[in-house]
């Protein structure tokens, strides 16, 4: 079971949006509807910001939104701010679970 | 509120038994659809999932580390308790366990961590 594939990087300016993809395979990402996504901050644990492909979880604010297309699962953050600067984990339940590889998001 | 905190050894010996503790409040592991899991991540490096345990006492485990792990439960004692075997170096790592949502597939509420080094 490999992690999943995620760009190691990603930048945008403040208001942009950018979008981060986790590439898995058919056994895990493109087979089941449980793919959720991470936002950790330097030194602290991971936050859920969105679970089940689409769904945001109480407090997480809107900009945030994701999407999957066989395979392929996508995190969109619009309206970029200062405090989205963090790194950026996708995961995939495949009977086991699996994480991607991780993206860091920078915002110029 | 759901809170949980994990506890055990800051330094263990190559080949030594790592055995880390999960403590939790806010739930309990015997409602069901409710798991705890534990992940890891080396210094600079990925989340890796490791294990987790349902309710029903269902056990998963990586495939990669499978031979080396083990998870139990105390539910009276709302604990979580994981053991990995034989530990090297490139075990090094903040160990996290999480919550899982109930009858989801998605970790919603994690502790704070607990950085585990290997070296003689």
């Amino acid at each position: 079971q490999s992690a999943l594939t995620q760009p190691r990087s990603v930048s945008g300016s403040p208001g942009q949006s950018v979008t981060i993809s986790c590439t898995g395979t058919s056994s895990d990402v493109g087979g089941y509807n449980y793919v959720s996504w991470y936002q950790q901050h330097p030194g602290k644990a991971p936050k859920l910001m969105i679970y089940d492909v689409s769904k945001r979880p109480s407090g997480v604010p809107d900009r945030f939104s994701g999407s999957k297309s066989g395979n392929t699962a996508s995190l969109t953050i619009s309206g970029l701010q200062a405090e989205d600067e963090a790194d950026y984990y996708c995961c995939s339940y495949a009977g086991s679970y699996v994480f991607g590889t991780g993206t860091k998001v920078t915002v110029l | 509120q759901i809170t949980l905190k994990e506890s055990g050894p800051t330094l263990v010996k190559p080949t030594q038994t790592l055995t880390l503790t999960c403590t939790f409040s806010g739930f309990s592991l015997s409602t069901s659809g409710v798991g705890v899991g534990w992940i890891r991540q080396p210094p600079g490096k990925a989340l890796e999932w490791l294990a987790l345990i349902y309710w029903n006492d269902d056990k998963r485990y990586s495939p990669s580390l499978k031979s080396r792990l083990t998870i139990t439960k105390d539910t009276s004692k709302n604990q979580v308790v994981l053991t990995m075997t034989n530990m090297d170096p490139v075990d090094t790592a903040t160990y996290y366990c999480a919550h899982l949502h109930a009858s989801g597939a998605d970790f919603d509420y994690w502790g704070q961590g607990t950085l585990v080094t290997v070296s003689s």
